[in-house]
């Protein structure tokens, strides 16, 4: 069983839908929960940090933590073309730097 | 915001050449580096933690004479794939923590190898 599990897609959704992703892990020990994105031949880019359980929204996005089910979202809304990517979650347990990645998941968003 | 950058953005070689590439923090020090490989369509996967001035730490089934890590300084890192194979074609990542948020990493925009 791998640690974060993450269903790869890919996802379509039509211009300005509501996009749900999600990742599950085995670690009761992760407490530092990210979402990247990542476009196609490009390096990861931080979209979202969430510290233990809990919500965060920044804009149109709102990353969600449930560590007593093991469980993380990031929920994307008024989706645009431009959100087109592959959004990968990554955690780690508290005071070490190591990451693990889930498998990420390719969402074409379409005009 | 802080940058990190590789080079070269994408390498060509033959088989059993050797191929070297560089990480680079740009307007920060980083003590640590980590080089991720990423596979297409898969996600990355930890090959090796850079540690400054002393000795690379491998992730479980990376062959570390294989993929030779020196830090040489507190802003650069390089990744040498020796005697490289068709199979180690692959995108090549490098990041750094932020140097003030303790959950934060920087990657670079990845490095493209393909052995012919």
């Amino acid at each position: 069983q791998k640690e974060v599990e993450q269903d790869p897609g890919p996802l379509s959704v039509p211009e300005g839908a509501i996009v749900s992703l999600n990742c599950t892990y085995s670690n009761s020990a992760f407490q530092y929960f990210m979402w990247y994105r990542q476009y196609s031949r490009k390096g990861p880019e931080l979209l979202m940090y969430t510290y233990s359980s809990g919500n965060k929204e920044d804009g149109r996005f709102t990353a969600q933590v449930d560590k007593s089910s093991k469980y993380i979202s990031l929920f994307i809304r008024d989706s645009q073309p431009s959100d087109s990517a592959t959004y990968l979650c990554a955690m780690r347990a508290g005071g070490y730097n190591k990451l693990i990645f889930g498998a990420g998941t390719r969402l074409a968003v379409h005009p | 915001g802080a940058v990190v950058s590789q080079h070269p953005s994408w390498v060509i070689c033959k088989s059993g050449t050797s191929v070297k590439i560089e990480c680079r923090s740009l307007d920060f020090q980083a003590t640590t580096m980590f080089w991720y490989r990423q596979f297409p369509k898969q996600s990355l996967m930890l090959m090796a933690t850079s540690n400054e001035g002393s000795k690379a730490t491998y992730e479980q089934g990376v062959e570390k004479d294989k993929f030779l890590i020196n830090h040489a300084s507190l802003t650069l890192s390089t990744l040498t794939v020796t005697s490289a194979h068709p199979e180690d074609s692959s995108f090549y990542i490098c990041s750094a923590p932020a140097p003030s948020q303790i959950y934060e990493q920087y990657f670079g925009p990845g490095t493209r190898l393909t052995v012919t």
